[in-house]
């Protein structure tokens, strides 16, 4: 199975500031996720990204992928104090059709009002 | 939509004890997983299904667990005997499979205990 690794493990801002997380990934991929964790709570869906694309936006959100460096990073411009949770990239579990997903470690957000 | 229902919340079982985890994926979604979380290793995957059919179980890491779906509206995760060690929250999700990889749903989760 392959495995993203989310770089910083934690990230503290101050509200209305930008943030950046980085995920890199091992094997060749034809898609990769990041997902939203709030404390005690399931995760919640960002945004998918394909192989054959190299950005994606989403509201405040942009998510690049570089298919020849195996990473991706997720923005989260004008940042809020609701943006505070962990953050998850997520590559198919087997490359297969209808797969599971690998889930880095991920990034802790904290936005500081 | 009431989005994946997972029963129930919060569960705290003595070592020995069966237990029993329950999803209800969202309607017409034809993929569901099983998912654990703990601190020390993250998120994991455990099995998925697509059509109702167990596709990968290769996650589950021992015959302790067993997942099943009966049908398309239900499934469970089973582990018999529970260890402390299995104590962890469960996730279940679920996709809608046609033929490109999409989002998955997930639900609230199961904290389990295992004293």
């Amino acid at each position: 199975s392959q495995q993203g690794e989310e770089d910083p493990q934690a990230l503290s801002i101050q509200e209305g500031e930008n943030a950046t997380m980085n995920c890199s990934y091992k094997t060749s991929i034809n898609n990769l996720q990041w997902y939203r964790q709030n404390s005690g709570r399931g995760l919640v869906h960002l945004i998918l990204i394909r192989s054959n694309e190299r950005e994606k936006h989403s509201g405040r959100l942009r998510v690049t992928l570089d298919t020849s460096k195996k990473s991706s990073s997720l923005l989260i411009t004008a940042s809020r104090a609701a943006d505070t949770a962990s953050y998850f990239c997520a590559t198919p579990y087997s490359g297969g059709g209808a797969d599971g997903l690998t889930f880095g470690k991920g990034t802790h957000l904290i936005i500081q009002p | 939509d009431a989005g994946v229902i997972q029963s129930p919340r919060h569960e705290v079982t003595e070592m020995g004890q069966e237990v029993t985890l329950r999803c209800k994926p969202i309607s017409g979604h034809n993929s569901l997983f099983w998912y654990r979380q703990t601190m020390m290793r993250g998120l994991e995957l455990l099995i998925y299904f697509n059509n109702n059919v167990p596709i990968d179980d290769s996650g589950m890491p021992e015959d302790r667990f067993s997942a099943k779906m009966p049908n398309a509206s239900f499934s469970t995760l089973k582990i018999q005997p529970s260890e402390p060690r299995d104590s962890a929250v469960y996730f279940c999700a679920s996709s809608l499979w046609q033929g490109q990889m999409r989002e998955q749903y997930f639900g609230p989760g199961t904290r389990l205990t295992v004293t």
